[in-house]
């Protein structure tokens, strides 16, 4: 299994531009979960999914839109990227909630100039 | 609010020591506890997934213990060797914070040879 997969590993926008971040998972994991990592911050979740066509905004969601129509996919599309947008993106993702550990991607970093 | 701490934020030691680093909590109804080891420029590697029922995990020269009653978990690493230099995420499930992980800020660890 390869886990959770992210592209691109960086990326740099202009302020204004769009893109969007892709996640994919092989395991078959219900929940799906998107974080970002601030220089030394810890990690705030932005959206999750509890599964195909449910999705619910996180601790900082604004800026960021999602969508997940299939399982294994789990996209995050910035619209008007701003410079504070400049971070670290993790996708994660679990069996289920509640005691089920979340695993990890390798991540995607993001400049936006 | 749930707050995840950890302290201190860095930290540095010869090679051959024993260590630990602390991570604090602000409730103690949570699922589990989660550390983590991130290494400069790269993505979360999982170490120990503590249940709310345990009280320690152990993963080669890493012991993880958890004391919900008073918010703590250490991550105790023997024997450190040049190669443990990174930073340790200590990350908490909250019973009452969703399906989110709240992370601490980490530890950044060096080890000189």
């Amino acid at each position: 299994n390869a886990g959770v997969t992210q592209t691109p590993k960086f990326r740099i926008l202009k302020i204004g531009q769009s893109m969007t971040l892709q996640c994919t998972q092989d395991m078959n994991h219900n929940y799906m979960y998107w974080y970002r990592q601030d220089p030394g911050m810890g990690l705030k979740l932005i959206y999750y999914s509890v599964g195909a066509g449910i999705t619910d905004k996180g601790e900082v969601p604004n800026g960021y839109n999602v969508s997940r129509s299939t399982t294994e996919d789990f996209p995050l599309r910035l619209e008007l990227a701003a410079p504070s947008q400049t971070s670290v993106y993790f996708c994660a993702s679990s069996y289920l909630a509640g005691v089920y550990e979340q695993f990890f991607g390798p991540g995607t970093r993001l400049t936006v100039l | 609010k749930q707050e995840v701490t950890q302290i201190p934020a860095a930290l540095s030691v010869p090679e051959g020591e024993n260590l630990v680093l602390n991570c604090s909590f602000t409730d103690s109804a949570i699922y589990n506890l989660q550390w983590f080891r991130q290494d400069p420029g790269k993505g979360l590697t999982s170490l120990l997934l503590i249940q709310s029922s345990q009280r320690e995990q152990t993963s080669g020269r890493l012991n993880a213990s958890l004391d919900k009653s008073s918010g703590r978990s250490t991550l105790y690493i023997a024997a450190s060797q040049p190669g443990d230099s990174a930073t340790y995420l200590c990350a908490v499930k909250f019973n009452q914070a969703g399906t989110a992980l709240i992370f601490g800020k980490g530890t950044t660890l060096s080890v000189s040879s």
